[in-house]
């Protein structure tokens, strides 16, 4: 199986700074590449496909990248409703083990 | 609207099986993969495995291989997991979820509601 690593684990921003994760896979997976956001309580939420798609309806400050083995999700401005845990995914496949994001 | 309702919470003893359903509704049951997906108490999201609800076809996460089978019934729209051989660290939310898109490679789009499955003797 296809392994998904994730950094940093967590992190913590002030509202307004720009936000990095980034995802490595342990083989290349071309961009089939998701990225979801699940906060407190409750299910996950997609919020970038095919490493690089933004999901309808999500905000435009949320932007993916990356092809192959590395990928990243940029949160270009934190806001304060960002505040979760944010997993890539290859598709039909394992997830990376998480970063928590939290506000300074 | 796409709705995948799971059944309730279970509680099970170690070496016990537990079978979860998910009952799918708002479009046609067969044209789109169904993922498993758990997460234990305080921890990330684990990959159990897809079903194909049209050919029934399966495809399971190395870890799980011989403890979970993923069945369908196309008759009631309702997709199963089963996880026998319980062990403590099974102790999770057990979510469904639906392929966004149909097709073979395409990311999660929606989820069920999770059931809570305890394994403690």
């Amino acid at each position: 199986d296809i392994q998904m690593t994730q950094s940093p684990s967590s992190l913590s921003a002030s509202v307004g700074d720009r936000v990095t994760i980034t995802c490595r896979a342990s083989q290349g997976i071309s961009n089939y590449l998701a990225w979801y956001q699940q906060k407190p309580g409750k299910v996950p939420k997609l919020l970038i496909y095919a490493a690089s798609t933004l999901q309808s309806g999500v905000p435009s400050r949320f932007s993916g990248s990356g092809s192959g083995t590395d990928f990243t999700l940029t949160i270009s401005s934190l806001q304060p409703e960002d505040v979760a845990t944010y997993y890539c995914q290859k598709y039909n496949s394992a997830f990376g083990p998480g970063t928590k994001v939290d506000i300074k | 609207q796409v709705q995948l309702v799971q059944s309730g919470a279970e509680v099970k003893k170690p070496g016990a099986s537990v079978k979860v359903s998910c009952k799918a509704s708002g479009y046609t049951f067969t044209g789109y993969y169904m993922h498993w997906v758990r997460q234990a108490p305080g921890q990330g999201l684990e990959w159990m495995g897809w079903i194909n609800p049209n050919s029934g076809g399966t495809n399971y996460a190395q870890k799980f291989q011989g403890r979970v089978t993923m069945t369908r019934d196309t008759s009631i729209s309702t997709a199963y997991m089963e996880l026998s051989r319980l062990r403590s660290d099974d102790t999770a939310v057990y979510y469904c979820a639906r392929a966004d898109s149909s097709g073979y490679f395409q990311p999660v789009g929606y989820w069920g509601q999770g059931t809570l499955v305890t394994v403690s003797s």
